[in-house]
């Protein structure tokens, strides 16, 4: 199957900084990629939807200007959690679809997001 | 708006034995797709089994079989002859007309026993 790799895998970080963690599809054009949000022990919550060229669909509840994401290329997406607070302590995943891909979406495989 | 129920948070199986994690979904499209996917410890996201709404037989791969009841909106996953590296998070999930986002039921952890 295609390959979405993310990174960092890990990361930890004082309140009040910013992070940027990138998703990238290795040998497929992601046309579509989705970010997730998943707490421990809980199901995986759709934070945003990002077309390539275009602005997010960011989920009702989820924070735009505190969540930043860009699509600029059909093999990378960025999520940049802005001014974290130890709340925003998560597993970030995101996915990617291609053009062909109707059914499949292909995860990458998550970074962990510590806000001290 | 769409909805998947997992109403299992856990579920304990001896190796060697079958086991079913169940599933219920809600949707007012004609064209959707279920999902399974496994999640173990690492995190990472697992594809098992796929499903789409118009097909007439239930899904198999390998061990995992899809069991499919239309008019009960049920989509139950059964894992045939139960190993130790089955125990991992399950997930339930559904894509809906457009084709689009996942959406995740609740999740049921699976533990394999000796």
């Amino acid at each position: 199957g295609a390959v979405v790799s993310q990174h960092p895998s890990w990361v930890i970080c004082k309140s009040g900084t910013s992070v940027k963690i990138e998703c990238r599809s290795l040998d497929f054009q992601a046309t579509t990629m989705f970010w997730y949000r998943q707490f421990p022990k809980q199901s995986l919550m759709l934070m945003a939807t990002s077309n390539e060229g275009s602005k997010a669909t960011y989920e009702q509840g989820v924070e735009k200007d505190k969540f930043l994401i860009n699509h600029a290329s059909l093999t990378l997406s960025t999520l940049t959690v802005t001014s974290a607070h130890p709340e925003d302590s998560s597993f970030y995943i995101c996915s990617a679809k291609g053009l062909l891909s109707y059914n499949e979406q292909f995860f990458g495989p998550g970074t962990r997001l510590t806000v001290l | 708006a769409q909805k998947i129920t997992q109403t299992q948070p856990g579920m304990f199986v001896q190796e060697k034995e079958a086991v079913t994690l169940d599933c219920t979904y809600d949707t007012s499209d004609q064209s959707y797709g279920l999902f399974w996917y496994k999640q173990p410890s690492s995190g990472e996201m697992i594809f098992l089994i796929y499903q789409g709404s118009y097909d007439e037989q239930n899904a198999t791969e390998g061990r995992y079989s899809l069991n499919f009841q239309k008019a009960r909106k049920s989509a139950n996953l059964v894992i045939s002859a139960s190993q130790l590296g089955d125990s991992a998070m399950y997930f339930c999930a559904m894509r809906d007309q457009a084709g689009t986002a996942l959406i995740f039921g609740k999740g049921t952890t699976l533990s394999v026993s000796s």
